[in-house]
């Protein structure tokens, strides 16, 4: 079954420093989605993305979040000067055309600030 | 008020009766539903959507929806060990195309 695939696993940087977590969403998916888990809180989005361009963007989503679609498979979550406070789970996930159909989620990546 | 409500639990059932998790949320335009499972440091994983009211069945799992209470059901039979989980329950933005908004979470523990 196609699934979502997300690396690293895991992530460990220092505050400051730049990371990018990469995505590979299902191919014929066509929304992307990017949420974070703070570690025993819920599930929170951050930032959708349909026809190569953001379509709607969370509060937390502030100037030091980007997402790009690079090529034609790959989507990604780029922080530019990471907080303590981003230390999180990253998860992607997509769904195909109809705005009901559900989100498929990938494993996630577990961001780490020091 | 919280968009999405759930018990955090934990909710403990004897392995083989009938779970029954339970949600409840603000919006009243919302028009999709869905169950995920999240075991502890993995990614939620879909088990159930529905969008009309009513029940709808898949194997031991079954999601009720009564949108005039703005109540959304899961039940799961036969209970099993492998069951334990968080279960959380998410809904989508009528304002937004987008989103989906999860609840917190109950957290499901299936006893032998």
């Amino acid at each position: 079954e196609p699934e979502v695939t997300q690396t690293p696993s895991h992530q460990v940087t220092q505050m400051g420093q730049e990371v990018i977590l990469r995505c590979v969403p299902i191919s014929n998916h066509l929304y992307f989605y990017w949420y974070r888990q703070i570690l025993g809180q819920k599930v929170e989005f951050l930032v959708s993305f349909y026809n190569n361009e953001i379509s709607e963007k969370s509060e937390i989503f502030d100037d030091q979040f980007s997402v790009e679609r690079p090529d034609g498979s790959n989507f990604t979550l780029k922080i530019r000067s990471t907080k303590l406070e981003d230390s999180a789970m990253y998860f992607c996930a997509s769904r195909v055309d109809g705005r009901d159909q559900p989100q498929h989620f990938g494993d996630g990546t577990r961001l780490s600030i020091l | 008020q919280k968009e999405v409500e759930q018990n955090s639990g934990p909710l403990s059932v004897p392995e083989g009766a009938i779970a029954s998790l339970n949600c409840t949320y603000s919006d009243r335009g919302s028009q999709s539903f869905f169950w995920y499972r999240q075991y502890s440091g993995k990614s939620p994983e879909l088990i159930m959507f529905i969008y009309s009211n009513g029940d709808k069945e898949d194997g031991r799992f079954t999601a009720q929806l009564n949108k005039a209470s703005q109540y959304v059901s899961l039940l799961i039979r036969d209970s099993q060990p492998s069951d334990s989980a968080t279960y959380l329950c998410a809904v989508n933005s009528r304002s937004s195309a987008s989103k989906i908004i999860f609840g917190s979470g109950t957290r499901l523990s299936i006893r032998p």
